[in-house]
């Protein structure tokens, strides 16, 4: 079955860019839609973004300015990359496979186990 | 943007107990709605999608409902692993936006 691990740094100094990799085992990432989500320490999840399967992609409004989400076929990867952090950015982030095959159902199974990342100097 | 209200935010409730969470959207979203349930320290698990689908392998003491912009997810008969956060989830317009949470716990 399918498994999703996101790996990068966990420490990213303010003003910096957030480089984040989901590494996609046991599937390929081919023909389906992939989505960022982060969880702030002890706060609620937030949508990042999407790249869908059949091209393009789409952000939260307030993150907009500052994200970019990608994937890489030949190495099963999706990525993350969030500029200008502040201690704001400082969260858990999961990577998220959409559910349905050729679709953008917006059901987000499976997750990765999800990375902390900490914004401080 | 369309906002995502779930109440209550926190819930006590005892084993046996059946309980309802409410999740409301500021506009119309048809039957976009998703379930996830959130243990400590792991990811979100998808429960319920398009408002009342169970989730493969989800028990079926869950249940949804709702359509527009008024949804219930319904535990029938809480078991000790059913205490967890539950979130609500917009999947419409191709925009994401989840709901602030429910912690339910154990009274």
């Amino acid at each position: 079955q399918v498994q999703l691990q996101e790996s990068g740094p966990g420490l990213v100094k303010p003003s910096e860019t957030l480089s984040l990799t989901c590494n996609v085992s046991g599937g390929s990432i081919s023909s389906f839609s992939w989505t960022w989500i982060r969880q702030p320490p002890g706060k609620g999840l937030e949508w990042i973004g999407s790249i869908f399967y059949s091209g393009g992609a789409n952000y939260n409004p307030s993150l907009k300015s500052r994200v970019t989400i990608s994937v890489d076929t030949s190495k099963n990867q999706v990525s993350l990359r969030l500029t200008s952090v502040t201690a704001a950015d400082t969260a858990v982030y999961y990577c998220a496979r959409d559910a349905r095959y050729s679709t953008s159902s917006g059901e987000f199974d499976p997750w990765g186990l999800g990375t902390l990342v900490t914004v401080s100097s | 943007d369309i906002q995502m209200t779930q109440s209550p935010s926190s819930l006590s409730a005892s084993v046996g107990d059946r309980v309802t969470i409410t999740c409301r959207a500021s506009q119309s979203i048809s039957g976009y709605l998703n379930w996830y349930q959130q243990k400590p320290g792991l990811a979100p698990k998808l429960l319920i999608y398009t408002a009342s689908t169970l989730h493969g392998g989800v028990p079926s003491r869950f249940s949804g409902s709702g359509s527009g912009t008024d949804f219930t997810l319904t535990i029938s008969s809480l078991q000790p692993e059913d205490f967890a956060t539950y979130y609500c989830q917009k999947s419409s317009g191709r925009e994401y936006t989840f709901g602030q949470g429910t912690k339910l716990e154990i009274k």
